[in-house]
């Protein structure tokens, strides 16, 4: 689990703060994902980069923006979030750009909460 | 579309038995197949694959699955249950996009309990 590594663990924010969500990969992947987790909710996919390159928004809300400076670092900026948001966010890399069968490998997530 | 159902919500276990968390899928075309686990706290670990060769794959932590085409199934067993089992598992398929980069698609999750 430390090839994927994510900060803050948990986050309580107010719906008019502003604040970021790290993930770094020390595994020497390229493409790089974000991912909500919600309670009896399955897995939603949010966003994928591949070389730094966003290659999928899935409809998601523009008060999620995320950044991905390089292949190693992903952020989830937040911004004027509902409470219907919180929610664990999970990162994840994988290895190849195209469809190679490989595995995902994932962080411990950030348990976010919107009050 | 491809997608993966997991009937079951939970499933209930005594320690040293057999467990089975079922998994069902609809692609097209050959399917690729992937079980994950989340343990309390924890993100999701990969545990094994299904991409072609035998139908019986081997994974982590003793666990196995079993690839059934005419049933169009991917269950996930262990032959003796171990109480640090008892996590959140995910069976997940994958839509290759032309080059994109992988995307899955997970079941809603079966939330595996072992009792002593």
């Amino acid at each position: 689990e430390t090839g994927v590594t994510q900060t803050p663990r948990h986050l309580v924010m107010g719906m008019t703060n502003k604040k970021s969500l790290k993930c770094e990969q020390h595994l020497g992947h390229n493409a790089m994902y974000w991912y909500k987790q919600s309670a009896k909710k399955p897995l939603e996919l949010m966003f994928v980069y591949n070389f730094k390159e966003q290659t999928e928004n899935n409809s998601v809300p523009s008060r999620f923006s995320p950044e991905c400076p390089n292949s190693s670092h992903l952020f989830l900026h937040l911004h004027t979030l509902q409470p219907e948001d919180s929610a664990l966010y999970l990162c994840a890399s994988s290895q190849d750009s195209g469809w190679d069968g490989g595995e995902q490998y994932f962080g411990p997530g950030t348990r976010l909460t919107v009050t | 579309a491809q997608s993966v159902a997991q009937p079951e919500d939970q499933v209930n276990v005594a320690e040293g038995n057999p467990l089975t968390v079922k998994c069902t899928y609809s692609v097209s075309g050959n399917p690729y197949l992937f079980w994950y686990v989340q343990y309390p706290n924890r993100g999701l670990q990969f545990l094994l694959k299904y991409i072609t060769g035998d139908n019986l794959v081997k994974g982590s932590y003793g666990f196995e699955a079993e690839f059934n085409k005419s049933q169009t199934s991917f269950h996930l067993k262990k032959p003796s249950a171990l109480v640090s089992d008892s996590a959140l598992y995910f069976c997940a398929v994958p839509t290759p996009g032309g080059g994109a980069t992988n995307k899955l698609i997970f079941g809603t999750g079966t939330l595996l309990a072992v009792q002593p």
